[in-house]
């Protein structure tokens, strides 16, 4: 599985669009890019799922190159409560033998202030 | 209401002492996980079952041990061969094996050493 870089921390305020990028050099060709959202002493839950160019749905966008090594996840007008961390995993299709295992990172601290 | 529960949110355990996590999905899901994550770290694999009666070591497993008779619950035993068991456990299910299927998290049980 391709191993993920993000920034450890991010600072915004209420109402700004918040875009946090990870970087995935060895992604391969059937690897899909995923970004789940963590609240304090919660479990994770899925925000966002996509392969090439741009993907969004009601809750962020996410933005990938053509050459696919980074990709950005876009949260927009975010909300004290966006304020959690994010992480950006990177792995492919079930198949025979596929473990299903993801590799979280040590993700994104996002803070939102007021 | 679906979904994956954990008992008990809190969980204390003696020196050399077995302790047991529960985890029930009710989403009918073939594929179960246990993870481990220690403060400000990502989640780590301890094991996975991809159907009743079958499971895999994560990257993580010794100390620990799981059983999957039964496709809804799929419990985890801490044993006293795991020196250091604090840390927030979570459990989580998806439809089928691999990384492109969306796994849906438990809320947790945290375990502390007395």
């Amino acid at each position: 599985l391709a191993k993920t870089t993000q920034p450890i921390s991010m600072d915004s305020y209420e109402g700004q669009e918040v875009n946090i990028t990870c970087s995935h050099n060895n992604i391969a060709t059937n690897d899909y890019i995923t970004w789940y959202q963590q609240f304090p002493s919660q479990g994770p839950r899925f925000i966002i799922q996509g392969y090439k160019t741009k993907v969004t749905n009601e809750v962020a966008s996410l933005f990938i190159p053509a050459d696919r090594k980074s990709s950005t996840l876009s949260l927009p007008r975010v909300s004290l409560s966006d304020t959690a961390v994010y992480y950006c995993l990177v792995g492919d299709m079930a198949g025979s033998g596929n473990t299903g295992k993801l590799i979280f990172g040590q993700g994104t601290t996002l803070q939102v202030k007021p | 209401d679906g979904g994956i529960t954990q008992s008990p949110k809190y969980l204390f355990r003696k020196e050399g002492q077995n302790v047991t996590l529960s985890c029930e999905q009710n989403l009918n899901h073939d594929a179960m996980y246990w993870y481990r994550q220690d403060p400000g770290q990502g989640l780590r694999l301890i094991y996975y079952s991809q159907i009743v009666n079958d499971f895999q070591k994560g990257d993580i497993a010794e100390g620990y041990s799981v059983s999957r008779e039964k496709k809804e619950s799929f419990p985890l035993t801490v044993t006293s061969a795991q020196k250091n068991p604090t840390a927030f456990y979570l459990c989580a299910s998806s439809e089928g094996a691999g990384a492109l299927k969306t796994q849906y998290f438990g809320p947790g049980t945290r375990l502390l050493v007395l």
